[in-house]
């Protein structure tokens, strides 16, 4: 049973606009959020996080929201730049336990 | 200062070997984390270590699979007698205490074929 789950496995954006990526989840335990962007053959990087208390956190060109009623966060890149193309990981977090991450989106941005 | 080491890059074993995957963390973390993620799949949680201790282990196999974390050394994920279905990529993430789960550092990660 996924409890994070990233619908969309794959989204491609024009350089220049808003990408939106989004993520689910079943766990109303969680109390951390965080986003990892991936590059082939690379490990997770760290992008952006949102404690279970707020409902908006923006990094730069990175915004997330979270709407706790709806169990759902999102990820928010504008403008879109092609170095954004890789996959992003949403990943939630309950007290000390590892992250639970979903399965990834594969971002394309396009020329 | 280096970021997460692990090594090697890239494993391959026949059915039947042993595979031993390395991980250093950075320098000043104290706690490890193994992932793995599985072709079209999420990174999933294997085991939470500090040096000589396991706190975590729920997302380990039962069986052929074991980690440590030696107080001089690299954490280390052995699987016995591999199969194919181990073949994945094994990630290694360290952070600085307890309360730093939500700061993981990835090492680049180890990929396991079975032939």
């Amino acid at each position: 049973d996924q409890q994070v789950k990233q619908n969309s496995p794959s989204l491609s954006v024009q350089e220049g606009r808003i990408s939106i990526l989004n993520c689910d989840y079943t766990n109303s335990m969680f109390d951390y959020f965080l986003w990892y962007k991936k590059y082939p053959a690379e490990g997770p990087t760290f992008l952006i996080s949102i404690s279970s208390i707020k409902d908006k956190n923006e990094d730069g060109r990175f915004t997330v929201f979270l709407n706790k009623s709806a169990k759902h966060l999102s990820l928010h890149i504008v403008p879109s730049q092609p170095g954004d193309s890789a996959v992003y990981f949403c990943a939630a977090l309950e007290g000390a336990d590892g992250l639970t991450f979903g399965k990834g989106t594969h971002l394309i941005i396009q020329p | 200062n280096a970021g997460v080491m692990q090594n090697p890059r890239h494993l391959v074993r026949r059915r039947g070997q042993e595979a031993r995957l390395r991980c250093s963390p950075m320098k000043g973390h104290s706690h490890v984390y193994w992932y793995r993620q599985l072709p079209e799949e999420g990174l999933k949680f294997m085991v939470y270590l500090q040096k000589e201790n396991i706190i975590d282990e729920s997302g380990m196999p039962k069986e052929r699979f074991s980690a440590e974390f030696p107080k001089e050394g690299p954490s280390i994920l052995r699987i016995q007698q591999v199969v194919r279905g181990d073949s994945a990529a094994y990630f290694c993430a360290s952070s600085p205490n307890l309360s730093g789960a939500n700061v993981l550092t990835f090492g680049a990660g180890s990929r396991l074929t079975v032939l």
